[in-house]
């Protein structure tokens, strides 16, 4: 069975510093990795898509990698603004379409 | 993007009743739809996987009988909490896969509260 870790689970940084968020997976046999956003009582917001042959994709402040063999990800969040706080969620996936599995997410928060 | 609705973003009712979340796919064909919980400050947790005209897979834990899942085009998959309790109480979320592909899109959540 598929599960998914991240850590912190919680992280505070001041407005502008670089920032690193941690997910890792213990079935490496994934077929893709997502990263989304949650603001609190909201939905979801999709980030990063890295399929499993793929290192890392870019967007914007954001870089998310991915070690497959090790059951790691990481997404790193560059000049971090105070609209950056919400809840970051990595989800591993299977091939088409099937179902997703979310990590515990990390809370974060950005202070001005 | 791809768009995908829940209908109603909220819902209070009192327990005993029973409550219709609908999960709509605006500008695409979903062949599968998921329903996702979610309770406070915690992750989403899959509860079934449902495609257009066959029966939903739940997942283990997930009573059949009391989430009941209907997919009945390629548009629109339905989730009903039948005698709903205040433990029921959760952020429900649907997310639609697109034919072909292997991105999912998800719904905006429906807060569901049971008095």
């Amino acid at each position: 069975k598929q599960e998914v870790t991240q850590i912190p689970a919680a992280l505070s940084v001041p407005e502008g510093e670089n920032l690193v968020l941690n997910c890792s997976f213990t079935d490496s046999a994934i077929y893709n990795l997502q990263w989304f956003r949650q603001d609190p009582g909201k939905g979801l917001t999709s980030l990063l898509l890295i399929q499993s042959s793929q290192r890392e994709q870019t967007s914007g402040r954001l870089n998310a990698s991915l070690d497959k063999s090790s059951g790691r990800s990481t997404l790193y969040i560059a000049a971090s603004q105070p609209g950056d706080s919400a809840t970051y969620l990595c989800a591993v996936g299977g091939r088409g379409n099937e179902k997703l599995t979310f990590g515990t997410g990390t809370r974060l928060t950005i202070i001005p | 993007g791809a768009v995908v609705s829940q209908h109603p973003s909220r819902v209070i009712c009192k327990s005993g009743t029973s409550v219709k979340i609908e999960c709509r796919s605006l500008d695409f064909q979903a062949t599968t739809m998921f329903w996702y919980r979610q309770f406070p400050k915690q992750s989403l947790m899959l509860m079934a996987t449902s495609n257009e005209g066959s029966k939903a897979t739940y997942e283990q834990g997930v009573e059949k009988d009391k989430f009941l899942i209907n997919h009945a085009s390629l548009t629109l998959s339905t989730l009903t909490v039948t005698s709903a309790h205040p433990e029921d109480s959760s952020f429900y979320i649907c997310s639609a896969g697109e034919g072909g592909t292997d991105t999912q899109y998800f719904g905006p959540g429906t807060r569901l509260t049971v008095l």
